[in-house]
């Protein structure tokens, strides 16, 4: 079983719409979670990081946390053709490292 | 502030060529620094990191090897690249607590042929 799941997508969402976007991790250990973004050809840049249980918000994302599920997910309100890109849910697992998934790349259509 | 530097960005070797990466870091002491590779269309896999100097950690067995001569220098080498060594190679830094994670360089793209 892989540390991280996540669909690679292609996730088609229209513009103004909310994108969810689902990562589950199999290290119970792991406390704390990051969401990068990566665009194509570019190094990931993060833009969320959450560590208690429930949701965090910041501006149009938002990010929701189940430890119990193992469950973690982000939410963009409002999306925007600038959104478009592959979003990485990456544990920071009990060994002081950051496990990142595959990715699902999204696309926002105008 | 902080910055992170990673050269080439870009790369195309022979097969059985050697190879180095260099990193730097700038603004910073004592950051754990980290290798990736992200092969084409997949996700970054953790090649190597270090917390200090000559303390490199290796999570993948492969011709690959990392050495961190200077604080903050992190350096990916080779004696002889095979074409499975072809990706996208990110240079990352922590340092700034958990909530901070990494920040990744602007990586090299190698292509070996």
């Amino acid at each position: 079983q892989k540390e991280v799941e996540q669909n690679s997508g292609p996730l088609s969402v229209p513009e103004g719409a909310i994108a969810s976007l689902n990562c589950t991790y199999s290290d119970r250990g792991s406390q704390s979670f990051f969401w990068y973004r990566q665009y194509s050809g570019k190094s990931p840049e993060l833009i969320m990081f959450i560590y208690s249980n429930g949701d965090k918000e910041d501006g149009r994302f938002t990010a929701q946390l189940n430890k119990a599920s193992q469950y973690v997910s982000l939410l963009i309100r409002d999306s925007q053709p600038s959104d478009s890109a592959t979003y990485l849910c990456a544990p920071f697992s009990s060994a002081s490292k950051i496990i990142f998934g595959s990715g699902t790349r999204l696309s926002i259509r105008p | 502030s902080q910055t992170i530097h990673q050269w080439p960005a870009t790369l195309v070797q022979p097969v059985g060529s050697p190879l180095s990466l260099e990193c730097t870091v700038e603004g910073t002491s004592n950051p754990n620094l980290y290798w990736y590779r992200q092969a084409a269309g997949r996700g970054l896999q953790l090649l190597f990191y270090s917390v200090g100097i000559g303390q490199i950690s290796s999570e993948v067995p492969q011709n690959l090897s990392a050495s961190r001569p200077q604080d903050r220098q992190f350096i990916l080498s080779s004696k002889k690249l095979l074409l499975s060594d072809s990706g996208f190679y990110l240079c990352a830094w922590s340092g700034g607590g958990v909530i901070n994670g990494y920040t990744f360089g602007s990586g090299t793209r190698l292509t070996v042929v």
